[in-house]
């Protein structure tokens, strides 16, 4: 089994509607992170969390909120879709031992 | 704001050839993790190589190692014997000291995407 878990794997949805993406992970990692890729964009980030009470905004966060239901999982929502959200969703957990950061397959969202 | 440059959008190797991608940053900081992430077409991210800013050695991951200058802040990724699995999208990112702020604490460039010839 995945050790970071993201569903669901693709989405389609219409402009306005609210999303939900969801992540979880087996890691024990408290730090958990939602990127956002585009293509010749790269990763941007939209939120972290270093544990369960601790949430911060990334660079790119309007549009979007989190909620750390506990320190294995980390949703990202989408509160009214629009076109320009059509992105591949990444969630990733980081040790703090290394800095090595674990990512999730990715959810490709479009939105029409 | 620290800033990661990755100035070759494709590059392309024959198998078995040698390649080098190359990344730039910027910032003031004096200690800082730098990596190399590998993104396939399933699209899974993996890690492929991480530095140390503190150690002067230059890391290696079997055929993958790095060419680390401080100085100046260059941080390239060398895959010797390529192979077609190479294939991918190559990210670097630096990780910052200090944390918080909207940058949180890893900073990724725009990516290079490597295509391997048979």
């Amino acid at each position: 089994d995945a050790d970071v878990t993201q569903t669901p794997r693709n989405r389609i949805t219409k402009t306005g509607k609210r999303i939900m993406l969801e992540c979880s992970q087996t890691k024990g990692h408290d730090r958990m992170y939602w990127y956002r890729q585009d293509p010749g964009l790269g990763l941007r980030l939209i939120y972290y969390s270093f544990d369960v009470k601790d949430i911060n905004k990334g660079e790119i966060s309007d549009g979007y909120s989190v909620s750390r239901q506990a320190q294995a999982k980390f949703s990202l929502s989408l509160e009214s879709a629009i076109p320009n959200q059509t992105a591949l969703y990444f969630c990733a957990t980081q040790d703090w031992r290394n800095e090595k950061l674990f990512f999730g397959s990715g959810t490709q969202l479009s939105v029409l | 704001a620290q800033t990661v440059t990755q100035s070759q959008p494709e590059m392309s190797v024959q198998e078995a050839e040698t390649v080098t991608l190359s990344c730039t940053y910027d910032t003031s900081e004096s200690d800082y993790y730098l990596f190399w992430y590998k993104q396939p077409p399933s699209r899974q991210m993996i890690l492929v190589i991480r530095q140390e800013a503190y150690k002067q050695q230059n890391a290696t991951e079997n055929r993958f190692s790095v060419n680390f200058q401080k100085a100046a802040k260059s941080f390239s990724l060398k895959i010797s014997d390529s192979q077609l699995g190479d294939a991918a999208m190559y990210f670097c990112a630096y990780r910052r000291l200090h944390y918080g702020g909207s940058q949180g604490n890893l900073i990724f460039g725009k990516g290079t995407k490597l295509s391997v010839k048979p």
